[in-house]
């Protein structure tokens, strides 16, 4: 079984803290994922990784960083988070290839920011 | 911003009911449209893989059909099973590799 684990489950942090949310797959799958779920806006792409030390940026990247040192990890850093960042934050991960392109999702942060 | 579109917002059904829903997106550099189901408290699961205009997929009482020129994907389960409840969710993958989601189609199925 794909296995993408997130390393934790609930966070609380403060304004203006630097946080870290790193994410983990065991597939060796190019491509990786940030998403935040919020309730009416469904899920939206922070940022996505096709390979290693690459990034692009998805939909909402402000405010947000991320870090693929090595192809296994996705981090994902809130440099100085703000309370309009509490959120669920899914981290996804798949193939590059046409047929095999579907997301392995974890099992979700939700970062509450006070 | 990609639009990718679901209706409707939310459905309630008996068990029993056949129901449809549908995800509509842009028709231009598309890649591949992904269905997965997202169950509370669970992670969202792929469904359907769709990369060819015309492509029907079906798992066990779950079916999907794909129309890339016209922009539309159909999502039909047949005979409604409480465990079906849960949020359908589609994808829109471009040919850069960026995904679009819908907001949803949340299934409510009555015993």
């Amino acid at each position: 079984d794909v296995k993408v684990t997130q390393s934790s489950r609930y966070l609380v942090k403060r304004t203006g803290e630097k946080v870290f949310l790193e994410c983990v797959q065991d597939m060796d799958h190019e491509n990786m994922f940030w998403y935040r779920q919020d309730p009416g806006l469904g899920l939206r792409l922070i940022y996505f990784s096709y390979d290693v030390k690459m990034k692009e940026k998805g939909d909402i990247p402000e405010g947000y960083s991320v870090s693929r040192e090595k192809k296994e990890r996705f981090s994902l850093i809130l440099e100085s988070a703000s309370t309009n960042q509490t959120s669920m934050y899914l981290c996804a991960s798949g193939y590059g290839t046409a047929e095999n392109t579907e997301a392995f999702f974890g099992q979700g942060t939700r970062l509450t920011v006070v | 911003i990609l639009n990718v579109e679901q209706s409707p917002q939310s459905l309630h059904v008996q068990e029993g009911d056949s129901t449809n829903f549908t995800c509509s997106f842009p028709s231009s550099n598309f890649y591949a449209l992904h269905w997965y189901r997202w169950e509370t408290a669970k992670s969202p699961e792929a469904l359907f893989v769709m990369t060819l205009n015309g492509d029907e997929k079906k798992k066990g009482r779950i079916s999907a059909t794909l129309n890339t020129k016209e922009g539309y994907s159909y999502l039909y389960i047949k005979g409604s099973q409480p465990e079906d409840s849960a949020t359908y969710l589609c994808a829109f993958i471009t040919n850069a590799g960026k995904s679009t989601f819908g907001d949803g189609t949340t299934l409510t199925v009555k015993p």
